[in-house]
């Protein structure tokens, strides 16, 4: 079957511009995350769903950074006022509970701020 | 609070070698631990996960990984490294709500 999609797969921004990623779970899993991937690091979490509403969202950075899953399934994270510190690659993955059991990853958005 | 901590940034073997990459744990309750490959450009893949069942865990490709309490650590093994072993490797435990990864192991692999 069809794993989690991540649309862009590359994104290009200029400084303080405002990006949006997308994030297509597994058909069926209520629990989502995000998880951001710096050069020659593990991924680190954001965010965490379950079903509409962000369970945990201590992850996020500051409050440029928001996501939203408004019928439970896609997920959308968004970012204002883009910083060069921002650029890395961002992960989602999707589980079929919040127990962060087993979680399937999408291939990630490489996102680049100039 | 759980983490992980993996031993070596780098690892090369030659092809046929055993693969040894080295991870320990933190954590203050029994713990899920896993171990996901990235190849290059692509997300993470499972290869294996722990979840307080059998010590010794098989996953696929021919990973192994055995839970050892005493040492807190959940080392991945491969009998004999293949060329298409490269890649980059995550050791990682289940939080709460999140999975928290390693830094990761680069392995090489040397015909």
């Amino acid at each position: 079957g069809a794993g989690v999609s991540q649309t862009p797969s590359n994104k290009v921004t200029e400084k303080g511009k405002y990006v949006e990623l997308r994030c297509d779970p597994i058909s069926g899993h209520t629990a989502l995350y995000w998880y951001r991937q710096s050069l020659g690091q593990g991924p680190e979490f954001l965010i965490y769903f379950q079903g509409t509403g962000a369970a945990d969202d201590s992850g996020l950075p500051n409050d440029r950074f928001f996501a939203v899953r408004p019928e439970g399934s896609v997920s959308t994270l968004k970012i204002q006022r883009t910083e060069r510190g921002d650029s890395a690659v961002y992960l989602c993955a999707s589980s079929l509970s919040g127990s962060s059991y087993e979680q399937y990853f999408g291939p990630g958005t490489r996102l680049t701020v100039t | 609070a759980q983490s992980v901590t993996q031993l070596g940034s780098h690892v090369s073997v030659s092809e046929g070698a055993l693969v040894l990459l080295r991870c320990n744990y933190s954590s203050s309750v029994p713990p899920y631990l896993f171990w996901y490959v990235q190849y290059p450009n692509q997300g993470l893949q499972l290869l294996l996960k722990y979840t307080s069942a059998a010590t010794l865990v098989k996953g696929i490709n021919g990973f192994e990984a055995e839970f050892k309490k005493s040492e807190t650590s959940f080392h991945l093994t491969k009998p004999s490294a293949h060329m298409s072993d490269a890649a980059e490797y995550f050791c990682a435990v289940s939080g709460k709500n999140d999975m928290r990864f390693g830094a990761g192991t680069r392995l090489t692999v040397k015909p």
